[in-house]
């Protein structure tokens, strides 16, 4: 089962609200992945976790908070966001060494 | 000079032709190359994964890696409306963790 499941799949949040985007997988990967993609782009990476610790932030700005809870579980928590934060969200997981396996996507709007 | 090259296209072809789709890259510390096929509003989905140089073939896909060119193919036989979509080619090198490189993406439209 290669599955990689995104909530909510879509958000429209304001500028002065928290929300958290949610991302599970059950492939007993032990390394998972924020992706950050806007409209006839390709993926940008922000986050890497690996055994549940933050590996890579690609200079990610602090109203993005993600976290690890245990090894099947990420969370990017959104707060005071911006409309250009306005993008498809991408988890995704592997392996340490191996193919990346991506979700669906949350689509989040900020107005 | 982006690390990972790709032609955005768009590229449209007829149904049964032979699509051929390339990414070229300069960092000779790329380890492992992939393709993922993107429809509209959806995540990416992995078609092909290679580590050496050489081909591989699933089906009616064959992805060649030439690591001494630095250059990378997907092949597509008999292609079908249904692939219409955009590929991505995607490299990673490993710093601590498996950091993925995307080209830009190519539009390909299969038409019927």
């Amino acid at each position: 089962d290669t599955e990689v499941t995104q909530t909510p799949k879509h958000l429209v949040m304001g500028m002065t609200n928290k929300k958290s985007l949610k991302c599970e997988q059950h492939m007993g990967h032990r390394a998972m992945y924020w992706y950050k993609q806007k409209a006839k782009k390709p993926p940008e990476l922000m986050f890497v976790y690996s055994y549940e610790k933050l590996s890579i932030n690609e200079s990610v700005p602090s109203r993005f908070s993600p976290e690890c809870p245990n090894s099947s579980l990420l969370n990017l928590h959104l707060h005071a966001l911006q409309p250009e934060d306005s993008a498809l969200y991408l988890c995704a997981s592997s392996h340490l060494l191996g193919e990346l396996f991506f979700g669906e996507g949350s689509r989040l709007t900020v107005l | 000079q982006k690390e990972v090259e790709q032609d955005p296209g768009p590229l449209s072809v007829p149904e049964g032709a032979i699509v051929s789709l390339n990414c070229t890259y300069s960092n000779s510390a790329f380890q492992y190359f992939m393709w993922y096929r993107q429809y509209s509003r959806k995540g990416p989905e992995l078609l092909m994964y290679t580590y050496s140089s050489g081909n591989k073939e699933d089906g009616r896909f064959t992805a060649q890696v030439d690591k001494s060119s630095k250059y990378i193919s997907l092949f597509i036989r008999d292609s079908q409306p249904s692939d219409s979509a955009t590929y991505l080619c995607a490299m990673s090198l490993i710093q601590g963790a498996q950091k993925l490189v995307f080209g830009q993406g190519t539009r390909l439209t299969i038409n019927p």
